[in-house]
C-alpha cells in the first residue's frame, strides 16, 4: 500500500526557533498533501492543504506566516513552524492524496511530536 | 451546524466481546463516510469507507460498518474484539460534490478503545 513518511518523528526545540517537518510519499506521487494538528485526546484539525507547485490553502484561524508550507515536488511537502512557542507544541500529521480534483483515499504519515520549551 | 459526532469518548470491552462505536453526522446531504484507526506511534489507517450502494460495509481487521440514512449514522462494529484492537478510532466525512480544496476529510472527536484481557 501507499506509504507516507514524516521526519522527524519527534523534536524538541527552544522557544523562538524554527522547526521544519518533512512529509514524503514513498511509493506514489502526491498532487495534494494535507497538514493536520492534533492536541492530546483530541481530534485532527486540518491546518492547510497544499497542491504541488502552488501556494497552500490555509484553514481559517491558521497563521500562514507562522506555519509555512512548501510542496515543491510530487513526493515532498514541508511544514516549518517559525518562531515556535510553547503553545505550538502538538502532534503534527501529514497526509497525501493522488488526485486533487476527485476524491481518492488519503494516506497518513505517522506524525511528528513537537515540544517547544 | 455541520458536524461529525462520536458520542463515546472512551469505551472498554473485554477481549472476545462484541464492539460498536457510534458515529453521527449532521450535513444537508449524505457525505462520504470513513472510519480510521490510530495506534500509538503509527499513522491513521483506513478501516473502511462508504460511498454508495450496500449500506453494510466490510473493512479490514474484521471490522464492518452500517450506514443508516434515517439516523444519519455510520456505526463501526466488530463481532469479537482482540487485545490488539485497543487504539483510537475516528469517524470522518468528505462532503460530496466538492472538488479541489473542498474535497477534504473532517474528523469526529474520536473514541478511545480499551480492551480488557
Amino acid at each position: 500500500g501507499a506509504v507516507v513518511s514524516q521526519h522527524p518523528s519527534w523534536v524538541i526545540c527552544k522557544s523562538g526557533t524554527s522547526v521544519k517537518i518533512e512529509c514524503r510519499s514513498l511509493d506514489f506521487q502526491a498532487t495534494t498533501m494535507f497538514w493536520y494538528r492534533q492536541f492530546p485526546k483530541q481530534s485532527l484539525m486540518l491546518m492547510a492543504t497544499s497542491n504541488e507547485g502552488s501556494k497552500a490553502t490555509y484553514e481559517q484561524g491558521v497563521e500562514k506566516d507562522k506555519f509555512l508550507i512548501n510542496h515543491a515536488s510530487l513526493t515532498l511537502s514541508t511544514l516549518t513552524v517559525t518562531s515556535a512557542h510553547p503553545e505550538d507544541s502538538s502532534f503534527y500529521i501529514c497526509s497525501a492524496r493522488v488526485l486533487a480534483y476527485s476524491y481518492n483515499e488519503q494516506f497518513f504519515g505517522p506524525g511528528t511530536r513537537l515540544t517547544v520549551l | 451546524a455541520q458536524s461529525v459526532t462520536q458520542p463515546d469518548i472512551h469505551i472498554t470491552v473485554s477481549e472476545g466481546a462484541s464492539l460498536e462505536l457510534r458515529c453521527n453526522y449532521s450535513y444537508g446531504a449524505t457525505p462520504y463516510l470513513f472510519w480510521y484507526v490510530q495506534s500509538p506511534g503509527q499513522g491513521l489507517q483506513l478501516l473502511l469507507k462508504y460511498f454508495s450502494g450496500d449500506t453494510l460495509v466490510q473493512g479490514i481487521k474484521g471490522f464492518e460498518a452500517e450506514f443508516k440514512r434515517s439516523q444519519s449514522s455510520f456505526n463501526l462494529r466488530k463481532p469479537s474484539v482482540h487485545w490488539s484492537d485497543a487504539a483510537e478510532y475516528f469517524c470522518a466525512v468528505v462532503l460530496r460534490g466538492l472538488t479541489g480544496g473542498g474535497n477534504k476529510l473532517t474528523f469526529g472527536t474520536g473514541t478511545q478503545l480499551k480492551v480488557e484481557l
